[in-house]
């Protein structure tokens, strides 16, 4: 079945800069790859997503790449405010024997620094 | 539009009692997931539910077994608790087809178990 890897577990950045989260996935027929942030206490909740079509979806300051062939999508966040602060999570949607189900990765706990 | 709601929000158990979690979806949602996420860690996929039947199980015991009724929402039963069992179950609904889950996963704010 599927796997996701997710890295790095924790990231700290000042406010203002850059934070990147990557992700690798095992399954070659997954085709979709969402993530969510989930705060202290409340339900995760999509920020962005991509298909296997596309290589790569921006919006506003979050965006997220694919490399099909090496089998990561990454996660990048411009201009971090420390709203930003929670964990992120990674997706792969793979097919198991009853049909597409998601896998997620352990979490990346992103502590923005005012 | 209603969002998906879970009830009981935090309960505790001893270990070898029953539990039943409850789940409604999101307005116009089909499939229903279960997805257990222990502290510090991402969800697991428990199972899925599409009509009524189940379509989908990750890797967990027998003794977790659920149900989705005609209007969608659901239950999560653990029988025989253990102390591993204590974590946040989360519901999470969609618009599906019957092969599996084809749309966004909207989550619920869960249900914490803690198993003594």
């Amino acid at each position: 079945g599927e796997n996701v890897e997710q890295h790095p577990s924790t990231l700290s950045v000042q406010e203002g800069d850059s934070a990147v989260i990557k992700c690798t996935y095992s399954d070659s027929a997954s085709n979709y790859f969402p993530w969510y942030k989930q705060e202290l206490g409340k339900r995760p909740q999509l920020i962005i997503d991509i298909r296997s079509n596309v290589g790569e979806k921006k919006d506003q300051r979050i965006a997220v790449t694919l490399n099909k062939t090496a089998k990561h999508f990454s996660l990048h966040i411009t201009e971090t405010q420390p709203e930003d602060s929670a964990v992120y999570f990674c997706a792969a949607r793979s097919r198991d024997n009853y049909g597409q189900n998601f896998v997620f990765g352990p979490g990346t706990r992103l502590s923005v620094l005012p | 539009e209603t969002g998906v709601t879970q009830s009981p929000t935090h309960l505790i158990k001893t270990r070898g009692q029953q539990v039943t979690l409850r789940c409604s979806s999101q307005s116009g949602h089909n499939t229903v997931s279960w997805y257990q996420q222990a502290l510090g860690q991402g969800p697991q996929f428990i199972f899925q539910y599409y009509r009524e039947e189940e379509n989908g199980r990750g890797n967990f015991p027998p003794r977790f077994s659920g149900l989705q009724f005609p209007n969608y929402s659901s239950e999560l039963n653990v029988n025989a608790l253990e102390l591993d069992d204590s974590a946040l179950y989360l519901c999470a609904s969609s618009l599906g087809g019957a092969g599996g889950n084809t749309g966004e996963l909207f989550f619920g704010e869960g249900s914490r178990l803690t198993v003594l």
